[in-house]
């Protein structure tokens, strides 16, 4: 069954680094999404991607936040300059179509932890 | 904005049967959905309803009433492995962006 990979699966740094987490959607899926749930806590839109450029973003994706499509596979997520409160599981997430009855497949996250 | 509100938790023994309720208040509304996620690994999707009624796929059906603006999750035939946590999500716009609830967590014992 097609699935959602994301690298790596943990990934601890200082606080004002920058840090990438990278995803590959599945193939033909053309809907790409971040979402990140801070630990025992709910899952939170951060962004999602359509046809190169961002569709939608929440209060939190900020100026320190940004998503590339690199290449036709790749979509990665990059944090610019962490803040503690940035630790969290972020996690990747893709689409065939544009309503949620489609379904999202996620991927199995990057455990993000700033110190 | 958007609220939703689903019980913490819920315990229940194999082979029962148990509802997950939700209830929700947004600005714009154009589905309800539902996941799955074990130990925090990836939710996974397990249904979703846009009109009213009962949608059912296997041991699992999900419930809809736009009017109340509540819904609800039934699991039949427990099993051990269904014991996680199940996410309640709704769109609030055209878009397939979701907005989650706390989460329930179910606690299947033998």
């Amino acid at each position: 069954e097609p699935e959602v990979t994301q690298t790596p699966s943990h990934q601890v740094t200082q606080m004002g680094q920058e840090v990438i987490l990278r995803c590959v959607p599945i193939s033909n899926h053309l809907y790409f999404y971040w979402y990140r749930q801070i630990l025992g806590q709910k899952v939170e839109f951060l962004v999602s991607f359509y046809n190169n450029e961002i569709s939608e973003k929440s209060e939190i994706f900020d100026d320190q936040f940004s998503v590339e499509r690199p290449d036709g596979s790749n979509f990665t997520l990059k944090i610019r300059s962490t803040k503690l409160e940035d630790s969290a599981m972020y996690f990747c997430a893709s689409s065939v179509g544009s309503t949620a009855g489609y379904g999202y497949t996620f991927g199995s996250g990057t455990r993000l932890t700033v110190v | 904005g958007q609220s939703l509100e689903q019980p913490s938790e819920v315990t229940a023994v194999e082979g029962a049967i148990v509802q997950i309720n939700c209830t929700y208040q947004t600005s714009g509304f154009y589905g309800l959905s539902w996941y799955q996620q074990h130990d925090g690994g990836a939710p996974t999707f397990l249904s979703y309803n846009a009109l009213d009624g009962l949608e059912e796929t296997g041991r699992f059906s999900s419930f809809l009433s736009r009017s109340d603006s509540y819904g609800y999750l039934l699991l039949q035939e427990l099993q051990m492995k269904d014991s996680a946590s199940y996410f309640c999500a709704v769109s609030p716009g055209g878009y397939s962006t979701l907005t989650f609830g706390k989460g329930t967590m179910l606690l299947v014992s033998p």
